[in-house]
């Protein structure tokens, strides 16, 4: 059965600190996976995806990678702003039906 | 542009009062649909999927059930609420080939009084 695991769970930051959150699973027969945002009381916003074939993703200030055979990925948010404050979510997609297994997310606040 | 719309946002119920949760998406044809719950400290859980019209699958045991009467449309539902039904709801659509990138919709926060 597949687990994921994020880690830390809440992360404090001064504005302007690159800063990477971490993301493991237990089966590295995956499909892909999908970093996501949510803010408090919202729904999620996709951030990256990345392919099981594939080793690392970028948006503007965002980069993830994937390593499959250690089961880990990260995402690197570079530059942090108050407005990145928010709940990251690791989701991995192990299968054709595109079913999701979410870690608990880590909570980031970046302090002006 | 495809576009995931859930209502109602928000709802209190009594326990043992029935359920009905929407969810719609514009945009796109043969979808996969996907319900999930988010409950205050236990992260997101898959409830239902749904591969095409009719098509459900059950991953939780649990009072809740789901349906899809047109290819856009998905719905949750319980006969009987019961407080542990409490939590915020997300409906997700991806397009079940390729990359199966995944949307969220807004999410309705239920609340079993």
């Amino acid at each position: 059965k597949q687990e994921v695991t994020q880690i830390p769970a809440a992360l404090s930051v001064p504005e302007g600190e690159n800063l990477v959150l971490n993301c493991s699973f237990t089966d590295s027969a995956i499909y892909n996976l999908q970093w996501f945002r949510q803010d408090p009381g919202k729904g999620l916003t996709s951030l990256l995806l990345i392919q099981s074939s594939q080793r690392e993703q970028t948006s503007g200030r965002l980069n993830a990678s994937l390593d499959k055979s250690s089961g880990r990925s990260t995402l690197y948010i570079a530059a942090s702003q108050p407005g990145d404050s928010a709940t990251y979510l690791c989701a991995v997609d192990s299968g054709n039906t595109g079913k999701l297994i979410f870690g608990q997310g880590t909570t980031l606040q970046v302090k002006p | 542009s495809q576009t995931i719309h859930q209502w109602p946002a928000t709802l209190v119920q009594p326990v043992g009062s029935p359920l009905s949760l929407e969810c719609t998406v514009e945009g796109t044809s043969n979808p996969n649909l996907y319900w999930y719950r988010q409950a205050a400290g236990r992260g997101l859980q898959l409830l239902f999927y749904s591969v095409g019209i009719g098509q459900i699958s059950s991953e939780v045991p649990q009072n809740l059930s789901a349906s899809r009467p047109q290819d856009r449309q998905f719905i949750l539902s319980s006969k009987k609420l019961l407080l542990s039904d409490s939590g915020f709801y997300l409906c997700a659509w991806s397009t079940g080939i390729g990359k199966h990138e995944q949307y969220f919709g807004p999410g309705t926060r239920l609340t079993v009084t």
